[in-house]
């Protein structure tokens, strides 16, 4: 049965920084990845879809790579801006029957 | 603005009735999705729609139901069989099915039973 988990389960930084959020999933056989933001008592918003073909996708400041070999993905923030602060979940979508398997999210504050 | 709409944004009800949330889109999606997210916990799927008139059971279905009479609305239904129905509950859309596009979720509906 796959798994996803995501750690830390909340992380502070100042603003500015650069930042690694990690996702990992315990079966290879997905078919692809997405990574959604999710701020205080709101839906998902949908950042970045990484096919299993792929390595990474960009969006602005925002990187996300993908190593099924591993069962690794990572999204990066580059120049973290307290705007940035809400809660990121990775979800892995299985070759079975196309559900998404979500992680339990990454709570991420950007200090001023 | 295209987009899912879900209604109410809080729902308080009593244990042992019966209440529906309602979720409405306006993106001509094909699919649609009900989760439930619960405090420290990814998001679980309650029930699925492909296509209208056809859904399926996601991975945590019992105590709830749902309907896809038109593509735009997927209303969920919380059953008194429900044990523990207190959760926020949030509806999704995509073109396709998730294998090849991504999803587009509403605010949610908090549901709290006492």
């Amino acid at each position: 049965k796959q798994e996803v988990t995501q750690i830390p389960a909340a992380l502070s930084v100042p603003e500015g920084e650069n930042l690694v959020l990690n996702c990992s999933f315990t079966d290879s056989a997905i078919y692809n990845l997405q990574w959604f933001r999710q701020d205080p008592g709101k839906g998902l918003t949908s950042l970045l879809l990484i096919q299993s073909s792929q390595r990474e996708q960009t969006s602005g400041r925002l990187n996300a790579s993908l190593d099924k070999s591993s069962g690794r993905s990572t999204l990066y923030i580059a120049a973290s801006q307290p705007g940035d602060s809400a809660t990121y979940l990775c979800a892995v979508t299985d070759n079975q029957g196309g559900k998404l398997i979500f992680g339990q999210g990454t709570e991420l504050s950007v200090k001023p | 603005d295209g987009g899912i709409t879900q209604s109410p944004k809080y729902l308080f009800r009593k244990e042992g009735q019966n209440v529906t949330l309602s979720c409405e889109q306006n993106l001509n999606h094909d699919a649609m999705y009900w989760y439930r997210q619960d405090p420290g916990q990814g998001l679980r799927l309650i029930y699925y729609s492909q296509i209208v008139n056809d859904f399926q059971k996601g991975d945590i279905a019992e105590g709830y139901s749902v309907s896809r009479e038109k593509k735009e609305s997927f209303p969920l239904t919380v059953t008194s069989a429900q044990k523990n129905p207190t959760a926020f509950y949030l509806c999704a859309s995509s073109i396709g099915t998730a294998l090849n596009s991504p999803l587009h979720f509403g605010n949610g509906t908090r549901l709290t039973v006492t």
